[in-house]
């Protein structure tokens, strides 16, 4: 049983197009954070969010924590193929040292 | 500017083989993970280390050890590969709990 699950697992979507991809969970986090994995490298930190409620913005990604802290969304407007790539969640729960990774959304953008 | 370097890149082992995984990191961080990525599984912790001579036990510790001898470095082994331990291993550092910066990766196959 995964902490936290992603919807959807896989999307492909054209080049322009507007998407948002989930991340859900029954648990409380005190922060979640977003990464965009490339293949052949490791993930990359895109966001930290660590309010309910909390909005922010990254250029054309905006990501969003849940009021009550357990899910998170990230919505990506006007999508280029630079996009493409593996979108992780992860979060921290209270008291734990480490973070729990989401399996992941396989998104592909195409020109 | 390397941040966390990960060696080998690439290797395979046989079954019953011996091997360890360095992972080297030059930003002063006290917290070190290792991780596994396996399709649709998602990223899950082996071990983790909250300081220089410290390690703990993650999701999936058996049939692996660690040691932390030196803050900058995090060593996984495996004692006995096994080819359900084929997998692509990431090391991770972070300050606290705050964003990992991740290791490009290797790639192990036991065949």
């Amino acid at each position: 049983t995964q902490l936290l699950e992603q919807s959807p697992q896989f999307l492909s979507i054209q080049e322009g197009e507007n998407l948002t991809v989930y991340c859900n969970s029954s648990s409380v986090f005190s922060s979640l954070q977003w990464y965009r994995q490339e293949p052949g490298e490791g993930p990359v930190l895109l966001v930290t969010v660590v309010t309910g409620g909390e909005v922010k913005k990254l250029k054309r990604l905006t990501f969003q924590f849940g009021d009550a802290r357990k899910d998170s969304s990230l919505h990506i407007t006007a999508a280029q193929p630079g996009d493409t790539g593996l979108y992780l969640c992860a979060g921290a729960q209270p008291g734990a040292n480490n973070l729990f990774f989401g399996t992941g959304t396989r998104l592909t953008v195409i020109p | 500017n390397a941040g966390v370097t990960q060696t080998p890149k690439f290797r395979v082992l046989k079954t019953g083989q011996s091997m360890t995984l360095l992972c080297a990191q030059d930003m002063n961080h006290e917290y070190m993970y290792w991780y596994r990525q396996d399709p649709g599984m998602g990223l899950r912790l082996i071990h983790y280390s909250v300081g220089e001579g410290t390690t703990a036990k993650g999701e999936v510790p058996d049939g692996y050890n660690v040691s932390r001898l030196k803050k900058q470095n995090f060593l996984l082994g495996l004692e006995s590969a096994a080819p359900s331990q084929t997998s692509v291993y990431f090391c991770a550092s972070s300050y606290a709990r705050r964003g990992y910066t991740f290791g490009s990766g290797t790639r192990l196959t036991v065949v």
